[in-house]
């Protein structure tokens, strides 16, 4: 079983329907993120949860809603999306334990690529 | 400013050869973690080796070694003995210490693995 599983791995969805990404880490850890990749362009960071609790938002528009209803499971809710969205969709998860030892490196899912039509 | 650049949009190394992928970052803070990421085509990324800001010794993970020259802010990767399967993005990226959940990543080099 892989540590961080996304689903589903590809989606096409027209700009008036309401779709959701499903992020499931199987790693015990307490941090989780969504990033999206766009071709060209560096990782964008969207959401990032922490204990259940969002910690950040990076501007991101509202056609986006995460949700996090515990700490192995985050979810990303999507509505009225443009085309400028599709992308690919990485989910990510990491120990938040400042500690000597551990790194803190994110592990990443699979992606899902997001096609809006 | 970015804080993390990748100036090779693209890369060719003969298999078996050495590569160095290079990554100058961008920090005031002192304390800092430099991280590098490899992404095959099916889209995961892979974690490779990570750097601390205080680590007085390179970071090597197998074939894989970090060139850290904190005076000059680079943290290039070196990979040895290329590999077919080592074709792939790689990605640099930093994390400060104020905030250990934000990841910035650079725009990535594309490496490819002549036979």
């Amino acid at each position: 079983e892989t540590g961080v599983t996304q689903t589903p791995r590809h989606l096409v969805m027209g700009m008036t329907n309401k779709k959701s990404l499903k992020c499931e880490q199987h790693l015990g850890h307490n941090a989780m993120y969504w990033y999206k990749q766009s071709a060209k362009k560096p990782l964008e960071l969207m959401f990032v949860y922490n204990f259940k609790e969002q910690t950040e938002n990076n501007s991101v528009p509202s056609r986006f809603s995460p949700e996090c209803p515990n700490s192995s499971h985050l979810f990303l809710h999507l509505h009225t999306l443009q085309p400028e969205d599709s992308a690919l969709y990485l989910c990510a998860s990491s120990q938040d334990r400042r500690q000597t030892g551990n790194t803190g490196e994110l592990f990443f899912g699979e992606g899902s690529r997001l096609t809006v039509l | 400013a970015q804080k993390i650049t990748q100036t090779q949009p693209g890369m060719f190394v003969q298999e078996k050869e050495a590569v160095t992928l290079d990554c100058t970052y961008d920090t005031s803070d002192q304390s800092y973690g430099l991280f590098w990421y490899k992404q095959p085509s099916s889209g995961e990324m892979i974690f490779l080796i990570y750097q601390g800001s205080y680590d007085e010794q390179n970071a090597t993970e197998g074939r894989y070694s970090l060139n850290f020259q904190k005076a000059r802010k680079s943290a290039n990767l070196v990979i040895s003995a290329s590999q077919l399967g080592d074709s792939a993005m790689y990605f640099c990226a930093m994390r400060e210490v104020y905030n250990f959940n934000k990841f910035y990543f650079g725009s990535g080099t594309k490496l490819n693995v002549k036979p």
